[in-house]
């Protein structure tokens, strides 16, 4: 039973428009979410967090977004770049601890020039 | 480059052989770790260590065998593999294990036949 989903295995989007990745989350204890980037041949990199005290944060061209009551969070990428072509992972956390996230199964997303 | 380095980065075996792979970082991490991501499915968490304990192991089965001598290097024995344990393998290391922003290796494809 995936308790982080990410419905959509890819998103192709133009270059200069804005990307939405989006990821549901089943466990209503998960209070702290992440953002990874994953490019071919190489491991998944840290992008952006956000804790479930808050419902947006940003970092430059990346802005994340939380819906507690939703449990739905997004991760807009405005504008988007040919660089940010890449799988996207969401991870979500109930604890303390690396060994509590639990991860989607990512969305590769495309840009197009 | 994240510092973390994993070796080989593809591995085919048969189901018999044994073999190793390997993990290495020099940014004074203090823990490590092993996951697996097969096609389609999310990141897993296979073994965490911290200051070379194993803290965590995510009922991971037998034939594969963690190994940490030191806080710097990271192994995963490997024997009698099924075809179904054919993944990405993927190491990585943070500076406790609350450190969100931990790298990750690059990964080793392994293939059993």
């Amino acid at each position: 039973d995936q308790q982080v989903k990410q419905n959509s295995p890819s998103l192709s989007v133009q270059e200069g428009r804005i990307s939405i990745l989006n990821c549901d989350y089943t466990n209503s204890m998960f209070d702290y979410f992440l953002w990874y980037k994953k490019y071919p041949a190489e491991g998944p990199t840290f992008l952006i967090s956000i804790s479930s005290i808050k419902d947006k944060n940003e970092d430059g061209r990346f802005t994340v977004f939380l819906n507690k009551s939703a449990k739905h969070l997004s991760l807009h990428i405005v504008p988007s770049q040919p660089g940010d072509s890449a799988v996207y992972f969401c991870a979500a956390s109930d604890g303390f601890g690396n060994e509590k996230l639990t991860f989607g199964t990512g969305t590769r997303l495309t840009i197009i020039p | 480059e994240t510092g973390v380095t994993q070796t080989p980065r593809h591995l085919v075996m048969g189901m018999t052989n044994k073999k190793s792979l390997k993990c290495e970082q020099h940014l004074g991490h203090n823990a490590m770790y092993w996951y697996k991501q097969s096609a389609k499915k999310p990141l897993e968490l296979m073994f965490v260590y911290n200051f070379k304990e194993q803290t965590e192991n995510n009922s991971v089965p037998s034939r594969f065998s963690p190994e940490c001598p030191n806080s710097s290097h990271l192994f995963l024995h490997l024997h009698t593999l099924q075809p179904e344990d054919s993944a990405l393998y993927l190491c990585a290391s943070s500076q406790d294990r609350d450190d969100r922003n931990f790298p990750f290796g690059s990964g080793t494809r392994l293939t059993v036949v």
